[in-house]
């Protein structure tokens, strides 16, 4: 079936430098996905969300990158942080509904001070 | 305010046993969703709840899961004769609705560990 999947399960970088954890999706239904936050013991927490009708979106520190034709979206994070070691969820969504949230695996991202 | 919050934490049961884990959305929230998180793994949607209703059960991932909601409140989820397999963290999250526009919040989550 189809599913939403990570190129790379780990990614370590040093504090200051730009990380950028990718996303896989094979739904070419799909229209709507997020990136999601994931602290040790805690639940997922929202980052940003890009809808298909876009390529590109910004937020604090962070960029969404949807690139359609290769079914590829990336996180990018600027200025990587301490306080920015967590696991990194992408989600897919078809239908419109938040019913229909599809996630990938995660990719684990560790910041070297 | 507060968040989404669930009980217990952790819970240790033998397999065979019921457990029942609890979900206080956020006031006001009308969508509750539950979610399964094997270790090392990906979110896995169970069901969703708007208002006291699930319109689609088909997430369960069999009959020996399932869920309420009261009072557009509480929700429960129920797992009877546990396996060693249902072993997981359980994530409940709530949302204003469930269109798009509506940000999922998440709560802790129950870490279930069946022996």
């Amino acid at each position: 079936g189809e599913s939403v999947g990570l190129h790379l399960p780990t990614l370590s970088v040093q504090e200051g430098d730009n990380s950028i954890i990718n996303c896989a999706y094979s739904n070419s239904a799909s229209d709507y996905f997020i990136w999601y936050k994931q602290e040790s013991g805690k639940g997922p927490q929202f980052i940003i969300d890009i809808r298909s009708n876009m390529d590109k979106r910004q937020g604090q520190r962070v960029t969404v990158l949807l690139n359609k034709t290769v079914k590829h979206l990336s996180l990018q994070i600027a200025a990587t942080q301490p306080g920015d070691s967590a696991v990194y969820f992408c989600a897919e969504n078809y239908g419109g509904s938040q019913g229909n949230l599809i996630f990938g695996k995660g990719t684990k991202l560790s910041v070297k001070p | 305010g507060a968040g989404v919050s669930q009980s217990p934490s952790n819970k240790v049961t033998e397999k065979g046993k019921d457990v029942e884990l609890r979900c206080d959305p956020i006031s006001g929230h009308t969508a509750l969703y539950w979610y399964r998180q094997r270790l090392g793994q990906g979110l896995e949607f169970l069901i969703y709840f708007q208002g006291n209703s699930a319109p689609d059960k088909s997430g369960l991932p069999s009959d020996r899961f399932s869920a309420e909601r009261t009072g557009e409140s509480v929700s429960t989820l129920t797992i009877q004769r546990t396996q060693q397999e249902d072993s997981a963290v359980y994530l409940c999250a709530s949302s204003s609705g469930l269109a798009l526009t509506y940000e999922q919040y998440f709560g802790p989550g129950t870490r279930l560990t069946v022996t």
